[in-house]
């Protein structure tokens, strides 16, 4: 069974630049989750879709982030502009339902504000 | 609301003695618990979780973590570390309700000297 792929593995921009994450979770997993991941920090939920529907995105910035799901497959996570604190490792998930145990992390885009 | 508190954020052991690396954590509602290990670059990958059934609970290599109700923790543990053990590893939980997102704790970093 293939993983989550996500895609840029690392990407280094200037401050007030936009960028741009993309997820393929793993076929059928029907919930789709972005982290956030601070150096030294564990992982902060950003926004949990439920097909191409977003379930919670309480905790992300929506003044400069936002997210698509389209189709409910693959998924888009954009910041724009970037900030330095925006430095940080972006994970993305999947999982069967929202209730399952069958949680699946890729391994991670490396954000580097500069 | 949930909460994990990982009590170390750094744990030094010797090559073949006891790992314990402790947690305790705060859920509104019976919670799922689990134990997630991060080695450098790497995704996040399982080692166990617990979602209501046996209070001790085992994992892959070797670990493993007893639910306590009573004390709110959710202790990991592991009889002879090896140097392949050395990582991060995050506390995790869920509360059963809601959206069933997942609450990392801060990680703890294990240390393995020969």
């Amino acid at each position: 069974e293939a993983g989550v792929a996500q895609s840029p593995r690392y990407k280094i921009i200037e401050k007030r630049q936009s960028v741009a994450f993309w997820c393929n979770p793993i076929s059928g997993h029907a919930t789709l989750y972005w982290y956030q991941q601070i150096l030294g920090q564990g992982p902060k939920l950003l926004i949990q879709f439920q097909n191409n529907g977003v379930v919670d995105d309480s905790q992300l910035p929506k003044d400069r982030f936002s997210a698509e799901r389209l189709k409910g497959v693959d998924s888009t996570l954009k910041i724009q502009p970037a900030k330095l604190e925006d430095s940080a490792v972006y994970l993305c998930a999947s999982s069967p339902t929202r209730g399952s145990y069958g949680y699946t992390f890729g391994s991670g885009t490396r954000l580097t504000v500069v | 609301a949930q909460s994990v508190t990982q009590l170390d954020s750094h744990v030094s052991v010797s090559e073949g003695t006891p790992v314990l690396l402790r947690c305790n954590y705060s859920s509104s509602y019976s919670p799922s618990l689990f134990w997630y290990v991060q080695h450098p670059n790497k995704g996040l990958q399982l080692l166990l979780k617990y979602t209501s059934a046996a209070t001790l609970v085992k994992g892959i290599n070797g670990f493993e973590a007893e639910f306590k109700k009573s004390e709110t923790s959710f202790h990991l543990t592991k009889p002879s570390a090896h140097m392949s053990d050395a990582a991060e590893y995050f506390c995790v939980v869920r509360d059963n309700s809601g959206y069933s997102t997942l609450t990392f704790g801060k990680g703890t970093m294990l240390l393995v000297s020969p």
